[in-house]
């Protein structure tokens, strides 16, 4: 079973703060994903990324892929109180076969 | 609406009954997946149907879970004998054929069994 670990779990901050949350596996990602959820919603994609060193631009949102395929980061630029919700990466290896595991989310609290 | 659609969106059972879920897929996927949420955590794999085949279960699918595609459009999740640790949000998500495709997912239906 492969463990993908996400962090912090818990984040709060001002409306205008920039922060950073960050996946990390031991194992190489064939591909990752980022989704966000809202409450009582189900998640929705927000990116994916394939290539090693990869970097994508979501208006404030920034998703780099390490060069090595094992980790990736989001960091979003001053936060605004609708970014609120939980951030979740998602990722598949080499023979999950099309199974996509996810991390345990980062629930963001933007605070105005 | 030609999003995954779930239902019923919350049901209230008691211990040691059965329950039966229903999601329909975006009608050109392929894949479908059962995931089930808990409060404040990321969903936790339980299923994957190609087609109408069941491709693979996680552990936590105990024999009390029985999840269905058999006409590989819509899918049924049922719960036998509900625990009260089986209340969660369960989650369904199609994909289409593309190797890095994203997974759509559907509203959910929350469970709570008293």
């Amino acid at each position: 079973t492969q463990l993908l670990e996400q962090s912090p779990q818990f984040l709060s901050i001002q409306e205008g703060e920039n922060l950073t949350v960050y996946c990390n596996s031991s194992s190489v990602f064939s591909s990752l994903q980022w989704y966000r959820q809202e409450p009582g919603e189900g998640p929705v994609l927000l990116v994916t990324v394939v290539t090693g060193g990869e970097v994508k631009k979501l208006k404030r949102l920034t998703f780099q892929f390490g060069d090595a395929r094992k980790d990736s980061s989001l960091h979003i630029t001053a936060a605004q109180p609708g970014d609120t919700g939980l951030y979740l990466c998602a990722g598949e290896w080499r023979g999950s076969n099309y199974k996509l595991t996810f991390g345990k989310g980062t629930l963001l609290t933007v605070n105005p | 609406d030609t999003g995954v659609s779930q239902n019923p969106r919350h049901k209230i059972t008691k211990r040691g009954q059965n329950v039966t879920f229903r999601c329909d897929p975006i009608s050109e996927h392929n894949r479908l997946y059962w995931y089930r949420q808990t409060l404040g955590q990321g969903p936790e794999f339980l299923t994957y149907f190609q087609n109408e085949a069941q491709l693979e279960k996680s552990r936590l699918l105990s024999d009390r879970f029985s999840a269905e595609r058999p006409k590989g459009s819509f899918s049924t999740l049922e719960i036998q004998r509900t625990e009260q640790g089986d209340s969660a949000m369960y989650l369904c998500a199609s994909r289409g054929g593309m190797n890095t495709g994203e997974l759509f997912f559907g509203e959910g239906s929350r469970l709570t069994v008293l």
